[in-house]
């Protein structure tokens, strides 16, 4: 049983537009949530990550925006680049958990110029 | 910089075979963790060690075992290789303390078994 889920697993928008990649979770106990970006044969990389108690977090052309009454997460990303052509991970932990991450299964973004 | 070093990109092995799959951090990090990544299924926890001799099942620990015997090093063992276990497989390390820390990732190896 997926406790974080990403239902698109794939998304393909043009360059210079907005790619929205949607996460949801089933855990209430979930209060700190990331997404790792990943490119073929490289492991995830850090990009951007929200506490429960915010309901956004900007940096730079990623924003994240956490609604906890509908246990959903959304990571926007404007404009999009070519670059940004990846796999894209949602994960989520707890304070009982540790740091242990639950991932979700991914959505894979392709950026068309 | 922060790095987490797998020790290999790409392995192939047997059926039945013992691997070995080796990580080293350098961060002076508590934490270090297994994953296994597979198409649509994102990323699977297998092991995780939050210190020196200790370890703990993730959600899939069938068929493997981990070695902490230093803090820097965790290792990833297949006792008897098998072809479902071909998979990316993803080490990480994160700081202890609080729960809201990112973890840090390997380049990943990708094991196949035939």
């Amino acid at each position: 049983d997926q406790q974080v889920k990403q239902n698109s697993p794939s998304l393909s928008v043009q360059e210079g537009r907005i790619s929205i990649l949607n996460c949801d979770y089933t855990n209430s106990m979930f209060d700190y949530f990331l997404w790792y970006k990943k490119y073929p044969a490289e492991g995830p990389t850090f990009l951007i990550s929200i506490s429960s108690i915010k309901d956004k977090n900007e940096d730079g052309r990623f924003t994240v925006f956490l609604n906890k009454s509908a246990k959903h997460l959304s990571l926007h990303i404007v404009p999009s680049q070519p670059g940004d052509s990846a796999v894209y991970f949602c994960a989520a932990s707890h304070p009982a958990a540790g740091n242990k991450l639950t991932f979700g299964g991914g959505t894979r973004v392709l950026v068309k110029p | 910089d922060v790095k987490v070093t797998q020790s290999s990109r790409y392995l192939v092995k047997r059926t039945g075979e013992k691997v070995f799959l080796e990580c080293v951090q350098d961060m002076d990090h508590e934490n270090m963790f297994w994953y296994r990544q597979d198409p649509g299924l994102g990323l699977r926890l297998i092991y995780f060690s939050y210190d020196v001799k200790m370890k703990e099942k993730g959600d899939i620990p069938e068929g493997y075992s981990v070695s902490r015997e230093k803090k820097e090093r965790f290792s990833l063992i297949l006792e008897s290789a098998s072809t479902n276990q071909t998979s990316m497989y993803l080490c990480a390390s994160s700081l202890r303390g609080g729960w809201n820390t990112e973890a840090f990732f390997g380049q990943g190896t990708r094991l196949t078994v035939v």
